[in-house]
């Protein structure tokens, strides 16, 4: 079955700074690859996706890319803020099985003012 | 928000016992998820519905079991609950397999 794997785990920038978190996954059927952000005791928020027929999506501060040869996508956070502080799980779908998730581990984001 | 309220947030029981947690939608979705979500793990799906009735296994659907007889609710079940099925529970919708899908705020769920 689909396996993510998701790097890094923590990862701490000062405010400004960029992040990006990594993610690859091993199943090429897959081709649905959201990105959710979770706030402390509260559920995941769906912050950017992206299908597999496009390389690259934006939205304001927040992009992704897609590399389906190699099987990664990417999460990119420009001009970050301490409010983007939070935990970030990628997640990789096959439209064709019921639109089952499989997430990644998480990467837990700091942004220092 | 997503119209998703899930009950109980939180709850806490003793091995043995059964438990049912309920998700709730008002948004007509036709998909609805039953995830746990554990440290190092992420979210791990257990069950999931794609109509009224029609029910399929996730990656860790062992020990539980899932219901939905309303477009509108998914309840799912612990049967006899133990201490490994201690989590936070979260519901998801969608409209569609290939469509996005919204979380609910979860549930606490403590077996002691």
């Amino acid at each position: 079955g689909e396996n993510v794997e998701q790097h890094p785990s923590t990862l701490s920038v000062q405010e400004g700074d960029s992040a990006v978190i990594k993610c690859t996954y091993s199943d090429s059927a897959s081709n649905y690859f959201p990105w959710y952000k979770q706030e402390l005791g509260k559920g995941p928020q769906l912050i950017i996706d992206i299908r597999s027929n496009v390389g690259e999506k934006k939205d304001q501060r927040i992009a992704v890319t897609l590399n389906k040869t190699a099987k990664h996508f990417s999460l990119h956070i420009t001009e970050t803020q301490p409010e983007d502080s939070a935990v970030y799980f990628c997640a990789a779908s096959m439209g064709n099985q019921g639109g089952k998730l499989i997430f990644g581990q998480g990467t837990e984001l700091s942004v220092k003012p | 928000d997503a119209g998703i309220t899930q009950s109980p947030r939180h709850k806490v029981t003793e091995t043995g016992t059964p438990v049912t947690l309920r998700c709730h939608q008002t948004e007509n979705h036709r998909y609805m998820y039953w995830y746990r979500q554990d440290p190092g793990h992420g979210l791990r799906l257990i069950h999931y519905s794609y109509g009224v009735k029609d029910t399929d296994k996730g990656e860790v659907s062992d020990g539980y079991s899932v219901s939905r007889s309303k477009t509108e609710d998914f309840l799912l079940t612990l049967e006899s609950a133990t201490s490994s099925q201690t989590s936070v529970y979260f519901c998801a919708i969608s409209a569609a397999s290939y469509n996005e899908q919204f979380f609910g705020p979860g549930t606490r769920l403590t077996v002691l």
